[in-house]
C-alpha cells in the first residue's frame, strides 16, 4: 500500500506563479488535512476536509486554496506564490474521530518541499 | 486556539542513556495526546498516543507521562539508540475542536 502519496516532492516557483499540489491516499479516509513545517514552528494547519466536497480554514489558511477533488484526492492550489510560503507542505488522511475520546491517527505523506524565489 | 508548548528544542543523549521531552497545552475539551515521529525527508509517523483514562502509557521503550491537572505531558526514550535519531513532534486536540495543534519539533541526537 502506497499510504499517502504526495507530488511532486520538490519545487521552485517565482513569486506570481501558481501552483498546485497534488495529494491522494489509498486508505479509504474520510478527513484529508493539509499543512506546512516551518522551522521552529512545528506544523501548522492550512485547511481541512472532513469528507469529499467539504473543507474547512485551519490556522494559516490566506493565500491557499483547496479542492477535495473525490474521497481520494485533496489538492492544495496557491494563486500568486510568495517568498513567505516557501516552506514543506505535507498532506495527511485519517479515520473521522470517533466519540469524545476518538481520534484516530493521522498518516502523513513525505511531503512537497516548495522555494519560492 | 491551541498553544502547545514544546521543550527542549534539541537534545544529545549517547546511546543507552534516557530522551526527555516535554509539552504543556492549554485547554482542550478533548484528551487525547499524540507523539509523532519525523525522520530527514520523511513525513511525521504516529509513535505513541495517550487517552485521559490512564497517566502512563509505555509501548517498547517510549513511554508517556500525561499530568492532567498540570496540563502536561512527556516522551521518555528508555535505553536511546541511534536509530532513535530523529524529531519528535508533541501534539494536542485545539481546544473545543478535534484537530491537533503542534509543538515545535525536539531534535534528539543519539550518539553510539
Amino acid at each position: 500500500n502506497a499510504g499517502v502519496t504526495q507530488t511532486p516532492k520538490f519545487q521552485v516557483l517565482k513569486t506570481g506563479q501558481s501552483m498546485t499540489l497534488q495529494c491522494a491516499q489509498d486508505m479509504n479516509h474520510n478527513s484529508m488535512y493539509w499543512y506546512r513545517q516551518d522551522p521552529g514552528m512545528g506544523l501548522r494547519l492550512i485547511y481541512y476536509s472532513a469528507s469529499e466536497g467539504t473543507t474547512d480554514k485551519g490556522e494559516v489558511p490566506n493565500g491557499y486554496n483547496v479542492s477535495r477533488l473525490n474521497k481520494r484526492e485533496f489538492s492544495l492550489r496557491l494563486e500568486s506564490a510568495a517568498p513567505s510560503q516557501t516552506s514543506v507542505y505535507f498532506c495527511a488522511s485519517s479515520e473521522p474521530r470517533r466519540g469524545l475520546f476518538g481520534n484516530q491517527p493521522q498518516h502523513f505523506g513525505d511531503g512537497t518541499r516548495l522555494s519560492i524565489l | 486556539q491551541q498553544q502547545v508548548k514544546q521543550s527542549p528544542q534539541s537534545l544529545i543523549v549517547q546511546k543507552g542513556g534516557i530522551s526527555i521531552i516535554n509539552c504543556a497545552y492549554e485547554n482542550t475539551a478533548f484528551d487525547y495526546f499524540p507523539w509523532y515521529q519525523q525522520f530527514p525527508g520523511k513525513g511525521p509517523a504516529l509513535l505513541i498516543a495517550i487517552r485521559p483514562d490512564v497517566s502512563e502509557k509505555k509501548e517498547g521503550r517510549f513511554t508517556i507521562s500525561f499530568n492532567k491537572s498540570a496540563k502536561q505531558f512527556s516522551l521518555h526514550i528508555m535505553d536511546s539508540q541511534p536509530g532513535d535519531s530523529a524529531t519528535y513532534f508533541c501534539a494536542a486536540p485545539r481546544g473545543n475542536d478535534y484537530k491537533l495543534s503542534f509543538g515545535a519539533g525536539t531534535t534528539v541526537t543519539v550518539r553510539a
